[in-house]
């Protein structure tokens, strides 16, 4: 089973800055199938990025992803109040697995 | 739109059975690969199960493989998961997701909004 470890666990920062949120795979990992989420508390996680770099649909363009093999990177340029929530990675190569989340909460 | 409705929340005893279902609409529900993915209290998110289109194959992960079974009946764009032998560590929100494409192995386009699942005595 593919492991993904996401860091940080938390990320304590204010509106405006840049959010920079890690996924890495116990094996390599094609880029057609990573994926990023987010979710709200009470909420339903949301697709935001898929084949690693892929916006979803009505997704803004603040939100950006990156990566190959077994390290992939989810930015955001600049966090807007709304963008306040946890992160999460998921592979479905082999497999679906989800990594543990990261955070991201107002410093 | 794109709406997944699940039903059949509940409190079980551990060793005792439920059946969920997820009724569709907004999109040709045939033509799409579908999943349960489920979140324990204040936990992250597990992939539960997933199956093909046509419903001829079906996943599932290993905490729960020889216990839930994952179904669709097309004719009635609805998902169902028979959970078996259900134990505490299964208390959840159980999600209804829908996969991009026709395969399991997709990102995730859609979710319900979930349902509770409680195990205990």
């Amino acid at each position: 089973e593919i492991v993904l470890t996401q860091s940080p666990g938390t990320l304590s920062l204010s509106p405006g800055e840049r959010a920079t949120l890690s996924c890495r795979a116990s094996q390599s990992v094609s880029s057609y199938y990573l994926a990023w989420y987010q979710q709200k508390p009470g909420q339903a996680p949301r697709l935001l990025i898929y084949d690693a770099s892929s916006r979803a649909t009505g997704i803004p363009d603040r939100f950006s992803g990156s990566g190959s093999g077994t390290d992939f990177t989810l930015i955001i340029s600049r966090l807007e109040p709304e963008d306040f929530a946890v992160y999460y990675c998921q592979q479905f190569g082999s497999s679906l697995t989800f990594g543990g989340g990261t955070k991201v909460e107002i410093k | 739109e794109v709406q997944l409705l699940e039903s059949g929340r509940g409190l079980v005893q551990p060793g005792g059975s439920l059946r969920l279902s997820c009724a569709a609409s907004g999109f040709t529900f045939s033509n799409y690969a579908m999943n349960w993915v489920r979140q324990a209290p204040g936990k992250g998110l597990e992939w539960v199960s997933g199956i093909s289109e046509g419903g001829a194959s079906t996943y599932y992960a290993d905490s729960v493989k020889g216990r839930f079974t994952i179904s669709r009946d097309n004719s009635k764009s609805t998902l169902y998961l028979q959970m078996n032998s259900l134990r505490a560590e299964d208390t959840a929100i159980y999600y209804c997701a829908k996969s991009r494409l026709v395969v399991v192995t997709a990102a995730i386009d859609y979710w319900g909004q979930g349902t509770l699942v409680t195990v205990s005595s």
